[in-house]
This record gives structure tokens, C-alpha cells and sequence, in this order.
């Protein structure tokens, strides 16, 4: 495989549960981002890893809980969202931080 | 805290005419980067402007960059439908100390034949 990869692409889950997002990167970056794309709003920022080390959390509520357990994976934690956290979780990675993204298909997330 | 504004949010043209969309941010920066997405799709890679007066050009596409101007914009000469699709701006903080790319709302353009 190659390029940054998503998983699942959907996902619907009620307000009390617990799921994760997945993201793996075959390109050999050491930079791992979270964007979260909602309807009519730019790209949010949520998380940034360099080098497994977390250097960015844009004030996310604490129901987001980030991983990183290598460079070329990461998750995002899911637990007792809110509706309005329904929106197009995308991950991206770059050579190093500030660079060029690529970005996965995103994970379309519906909280219920 | 780093802004970026794109204009216009929404076009609407026809098949053949050329257009401009403008990418203004508020704060130094020398790397500015260009995004496609489709609908339903992720967001695909077009230009990287490295520095002041940078121009890169891809078909019917060309980005510039003016770093004294805070300014970038991606014109479209002889429009197909093949380009509708949102375009966004994004802009490396560059002396914040963020570390993500900061985006524009994103320009929705339909092409009309």
C-alpha cells in the first residue's frame, strides 16, 4: 500500500460509545496530523505528532484522546461524543511539520 | 493567531472563461500550499509556493505567491468542468510555533458547460 490510509472510511456510534479511528502512512514521514472538516466551517486542526511526540492539541475536548505509537500510525479515541462532533475526520502526514500534506480518504463519523 | 481568507467562497462559471481565486493570511509566512477536494473525496495536493514570487503552473492552473502582499492566487484559464471541486489555501505558521498548516474556508467551484 502507499500514501496515508483511513480506517473506517464510516462510522456511526451512539453518545456512549467508545470507538477509534485509524490512520496509517506509508510515505516515510515523521509528522502526523488530525484535521476535522464539518459542514460550512474550515479545516480544524485537532492534533499534530512529530516524531511520536505530540507538539499541537488545539484546545480539543477531552472526549478526543490522540495515539501515536509509532511515526507511521495513528489513532483518535473516540468516547461519549456529541452530535455535534459528526463531521469528516481526516489524517495527514508530512515529511516534517509545517511541510506539504498528504491526506487519507477520512473517516466520516455520525454521532446518533 | 494566523488567518486565512479565501475569496470568492463560492463561483459559479462557465466551460472556457478564466477566473481568479484569491488566498490573503494575515501573518509572515514563505510556504503557502494548494488543496483539491472533490466531493466526498480527501484532499489532493496541487501547488507548493516556497517563496516570494513563486509561480507553479499545471494545466490550466497557475498559483502564485507575493509574501510582501500576504497574498496567493490560483487562476484558472479556460475553465472545464473537470476543475469544479473546492479549492483551499493553507499557510505554514512559520513563526507561531504552530505546527499545522492553517486553511482558508475553501473556494466551491462549479463549472457549467
Amino acid at each position: 500500500e502507499t500514501g496515508v490510509t483511513q480506517t473506517p472510511r464510516h462510522l456511526v456510534m451512539g453518545m456512549t460509545n467508545k470507538k477509534s479511528l485509524k490512520c496509517e502512512q506509508h510515505l516515510g514521514h515523521n509528522a502526523m496530523y488530525w484535521y476535522k472538516q464539518s459542514a460550512k466551517k474550515p479545516l480544524e486542526l485537532m492534533f499534530v505528532y512529530s516524531l511520536e511526540e505530540r507538539v499541537e492539541n488545539n484546545s480539543v475536548p477531552s472526549r478526543f484522546s490522540p495515539e501515536c505509537p509509532n511515526s507511521s500510525h495513528l489513532f483518535l479515541h473516540l468516547h461519549t461524543l456529541q452530535p455535534e462532533d459528526s463531521a469528516l475526520y481526516l489524517c495527514a502526514s508530512s515529511h516534517r511539520t509545517g511541510r506539504n500534506l498528504f491526506f487519507g480518504e477520512g473517516s466520516r463519523l455520525t454521532v446518533l | 493567531e494566523l488567518k486565512v481568507e479565501q475569496n470568492p467562497l463560492f463561483l459559479s462559471m462557465q466551460e472556457g472563461k478564466n477566473y481568479t481565486i484569491y488566498c490573503n493570511y494575515s501573518t509572515t509566512s514563505d510556504r503557502l500550499y494548494w488543496y483539491r477536494q472533490d466531493p466526498g473525496k480527501s484532499l489532493e495536493s496541487l501547488f507548493v509556493l516556497l517563496s516570494n514570487g513563486a509561480v507553479k503552473q499545471e494545466g490550466r492552473l497557475m498559483a502564485s505567491l507575493d509574501t510582501k502582499a500576504r497574498l496567493s492566487t490560483l487562476h484558472i484559464t479556460a475553465a472545464v468542468h473537470d476543475l469544479s471541486a473546492t479549492y483551499f489555501c493553507a499557510v505554514d505558521d512559520s513563526g507561531g510555533g504552530a505546527d499545522g498548516l492553517t486553511f482558508g474556508k475553501g473556494t466551491h467551484l462549479i463549472i457549467q458547460p
